[in-house]
C-alpha cells in the first residue's frame, strides 16, 4: 500500500468521451503531480499542484484539464482524446514541492499505481 | 533542458549475480536523484532516494551513488534474486518536478 490510490486501474474511451481519472492520498501531503509514460518513451511530467494550486503545466494540451479540489484529491478530465494519448497515468504525492534553490531540502514523491487508458 | 540517460537499455543476469545500472545527467542543477522500481502494468517503487548534498544510500542489498559534479549515479544490486526483475528507473529532481531516464529492464535468470 503506497498511500496513493488511482481509479479507474483501467480505461477504455472513445475519442468522443469525456471521462475522469481520480487520485487520492493519505499522507497528509500538500503537493500532488500527475504523469505520463507512453510506451517507449520516459515518464513525462504534466501538471503540479502545491497547496490545491497549479504551479506547473509542462506543455499539456488542453484536452487535459487538472482539478484539485483540496491537498487530497487530484482529478484529470479527459475530453476529445487522441489515439496517441493511450499510456499509463500515474499520480504522485510529496510532503511539499522543492524549494527555489537546488541544493535546499528536496521531498520524496509517493506513487499511485496508475491507471491505464486506451483511446479507440 | 535535463536529459536522463539510463545505461543498459536491458540487462540479464544469472541468480546470486552482482550487477551495476547507471544513469547519468545533464545538468547537475539538481535537488535530489531517487531509483524506482516498476513492475510491468503497475506503478513506481521508490528505492532509495540521494539528496543532492549526499553521496551514496543504502537499503538492503542496494546501493546508490552519485557523483554530481559529473552528472552520473550508479544502482548496485547486490546477489541479485530472480525477484529483482523488473525495471528500474533513475529520476533527477528539478524545482516541481521529476526528469525521467527511459529505465533498465532488468531479469535475473533462476
Amino acid at each position: 500500500e503506497t498511500g496513493v490510490t488511482q481509479t479507474p486501474r483501467h480505461l477504455v474511451m472513445g475519442m468522443t468521451n469525456k471521462k475522469s481519472l481520480k487520485c487520492e492520498q493519505h499522507l497528509g501531503h500538500n503537493a500532488m503531480y500527475w504523469y505520463k509514460q507512453s510506451a517507449k518513451k520516459p515518464l513525462e511530467l504534466m501538471f503540479v499542484y502545491s497547496l490545491e494550486e497549479r504551479v506547473e503545466n509542462n506543455s499539456v494540451p488542453s484536452r487535459f484539464s487538472p482539478e484539485c479540489p483540496n491537498s487530497s484529491h487530484l482529478f484529470l478530465h479527459l475530453h476529445t482524446l487522441q489515439p496517441e494519448d493511450s499510456a499509463l497515468y500515474l499520480c504522485a504525492s510529496s510532503q511539499k514541492v522543492s524549494p527555489t534553490l537546488a541544493g535546499g531540502p528536496s521531498y520524496e514523491q509517493y506513487f499511485g499505481p496508475g491507471t491505464r487508458l486506451t483511446v479507440t | 533542458k535535463q536529459e536522463v540517460t539510463q545505461i543498459p537499455a536491458a540487462l540479464s543476469v544469472p541468480e546470486g549475480e552482482n550487477l551495476v545500472l547507471n544513469c547519468s545527467f545533464t545538468d547537475s542543477a539538481i535537488y535530489n536523484l531517487q531509483w524506482f522500481r516498476q513492475d510491468p502494468g503497475k506503478g513506481l517503487t521508490s528505492l532509495l532516494l540521494i539528496q543532492s548534498s549526499q553521496r551514496e544510500q543504502t537499503s538492503g542489498r542496494l546501493n546508490a551513488s552519485l557523483d554530481k559534479s559529473s552528472g552520473r549515479s550508479t544502482l548496485y544490486i547486490a546477489a541479485s534474486q530472480p525477484g529483482d526483475s523488473a525495471t528500474y528507473l533513475c529520476a533527477v529532481s528539478e524545482r516541481n518536478k521529476l526528469v525521467f531516464g527511459a529505465g533498465t529492464i532488468l531479469r535475473v535468470k533462476s
